[in-house]
C-alpha cells in the first residue's frame, strides 16, 4: 500500500540554501495534506498543512504547495537551519466512515550542513 | 501549550503477555487515534476513537487489541497477548474536529514496545 510516497529517503542541504522536500499521493479522496518534523525518540510534531482548496501555505520560512493534477506535494524550507536536521513526513487525511484517518510517507531524513 | 502525554515511555514485555499503553489526549479534544511505528518503516494508522466507540481501525487493529477511555482523560491501548512483531513506537494522536476532515492531529511523544 503506497498511498502517499516521499522518493528521497535523505536530504542533504547547505545552511542558508533552500530545502524542498517532496511528496506523491495516488488516492484522490485525500483532502488535506500536512508535514509533520520527527527528531529520534519523539512523536511527530506538526509543522504545516494545506487544504485540497488550495495551492499554497506559507508560515514563516515554511511553505508548502500542492499540486493536485500532479498529486504532488512539498515542502519548502527557507533559509535552512542547523536545527531543521529531522526526519520529515508527509501525511494525507481523508473521512473514512466520519473519522479522519491519516496515512503517512516513509519519511525524508534532512540534514543541514553548517 | 497543551500537549498530548503518553506511558510509559518504554515498555519491555514477555511473549504472550498483555501490555496497556496510555496516553493523555489534549484536554478539549474529541477524538483520539493510535499510531505505530515498527523500526526503519512509516508511521500507520491502527485506530481512530470518538464518543466512546471505534469510528474505524486497520487491518493491523485485530482481536488482540481494544482501545478504551476509562475516564475522561485517559485513553489506552491494551494488547491482549503480545507477539514480536508488535514491537514499535506506538503514538497516541487527538484533535478537536475530525469531522471536518482538515483539523490538525497532534501527537504524543510515544511510547518504545519491546517484546522479548
Amino acid at each position: 500500500d503506497q498511498q502517499v510516497k516521499q522518493n528521497s529517503p535523505s536530504l542533504s542541504v547547505q545552511e542558508g540554501r533552500i530545502s524542498i522536500l517532496n511528496c506523491d499521493y495516488t488516492n484522490s479522496m485525500f483532502d488535506y495534506f500536512l508535514w509533520y518534523k520527527k527528531y529520534p525518540a519523539e512523536g511527530p510534531t506538526f509543522l504545516i498543512s494545506i487544504s485540497s482548496i488550495k495551492d499554497k501555505n506559507e508560515d514563516g520560512r515554511f511553505t508548502v504547495f500542492l499540486n493536485k493534477s500532479a498529486k504532488h506535494l512539498s515542502l519548502h524550507i527557507v533559509p535552512s537551519q542547523p536545527g531543521d536536521s529531522a526526519v520529515y513526513f508527509c501525511a494525507a487525511s481523508a473521512i473514512f466512515q466520519g473519522a479522519q484517518k491519516l496515512v503517512f510517507g516513509q519519511g525524508t531524513r534532512l540534514t543541514i550542513n553548517p | 501549550e497543551p500537549e498530548v502525554t503518553q506511558t510509559p515511555s518504554h515498555q519491555v514485555t514477555q511473549m504472550g503477555q498483555e501490555v496497556i499503553l496510555r496516553c493523555v489526549p489534549i484536554s478539549n479534544h474529541l477524538y483520539f487515534y493510535w499510531y505505530r511505528q515498527i523500526l526503519g518503516q512509516k508511521v500507520e494508522f491502527l485506530v481512530s476513537f470518538y464518543n466512546n466507540e471505534i469510528s474505524e481501525k486497520s487491518e493491523i487493529f485485530d482481536d488482540q487489541f481494544s482501545v478504551e477511555r476509562p475516564d475522561g482523560s485517559n485513553f489506552t491501548l491494551k494488547i491482549r497477548s503480545t507477539k514480536l512483531e508488535d514491537s514499535a513506537m506506538y503514538f497516541c494522536a487527538s484533535n478537536q474536529v475530525a469531522g471536518l476532515g482538515t483539523d490538525t492531529q497532534y501527537f504524543g511523544p510515544g511510547t518504545r514496545l519491546t517484546v522479548l
